[in-house]
């Protein structure tokens, strides 16, 4: 499987500014996905971020409030902005291999105050 | 509205024993189910993948697909403290995406 890493593993940020995170692999993948773990609750997909095309983006998840680059086959960033308490999370950044099977980031842990 | 639904748990088992963990999707022509582990404070862990019917082993670790009665699950063996976790259920969808679904998570708890 293929070595993901994430940049920060955590921040605490104020309401109303903006976090950039990294995700940076080891291999070369077409698909590369970002996902929100709010407290408690499970992975909710954000988008789907393929190199060279706009992310595709989920219900109730819209570009404005979360720009992603894709610039390359190892790497895309994730935007996170004008901050609210709601948007304290855990984000993870995974991609593809064989048979849909995906992989995991260790996650940017979030605290928006 | 493509769905994934586990029981949260808790799920206490003794140490020793035999854990199972359940899962239904509500799309009858999904193709790849998955099974990840995730401790406290940690990413997601994949742990298992199953694709046809019927059961798959690794170790401790067995995987059951029904895709008649659209459910898959998760059986582990011989349960240490260790296996003490939040197991997520995850489905692939039919369709070139690659997206998965997550189910909301069990949690189990292995008491020694």
């Amino acid at each position: 499987s293929a070595v993901i890493s994430q940049k920060p593993s955590r921040d605490i940020c104020q309401r109303g500014t903006s976090l950039t995170i990294q995700c940076q692999v080891d291999s070369q993948v077409t698909m590369m996905f970002w996902y929100r773990q709010q407290p408690g609750q499970s992975l909710t997909l954000i988008a789907t971020a393929n190199q060279g095309s706009e992310a595709t983006y989920e219900s109730g998840f819209v570009i404005d409030k979360f720009p992603i680059s894709r610039p390359n086959l190892t790497f895309s960033t994730l935007t996170v902005s004008n901050m609210s308490p709601e948007d304290s999370s855990i984000y993870l950044c995974s991609v593809n291999s064989q048979n849909s099977e995906q992989y995991f980031g260790p996650g940017t842990r979030l605290t928006v105050t | 509205q493509k769905e994934v639904e586990q029981n949260s748990g808790p799920l206490s088992v003794p140490e020793g024993a035999i854990a199972s963990l359940n899962c239904t999707y509500s799309d009858r022509v999904s193709q790849s189910f998955f099974w990840y582990r995730q401790y406290s404070g940690k990413s997601p862990e994949l742990i298992m993948s199953i694709y046809s019917n019927g059961d798959k082993e690794d170790g401790r670790f067995t995987a059951q697909l029904n895709k008649a009665s659209q459910y898959v699950s998760l059986l582990i063996r011989d349960s240490q403290p260790s296996d003490s976790a939040t197991y997520l259920c995850a489905v692939h969808f039919s369709g070139n995406t690659g997206k998965l679904i997550f189910g909301q998570g069990t949690t189990l708890q292995v008491k020694p």
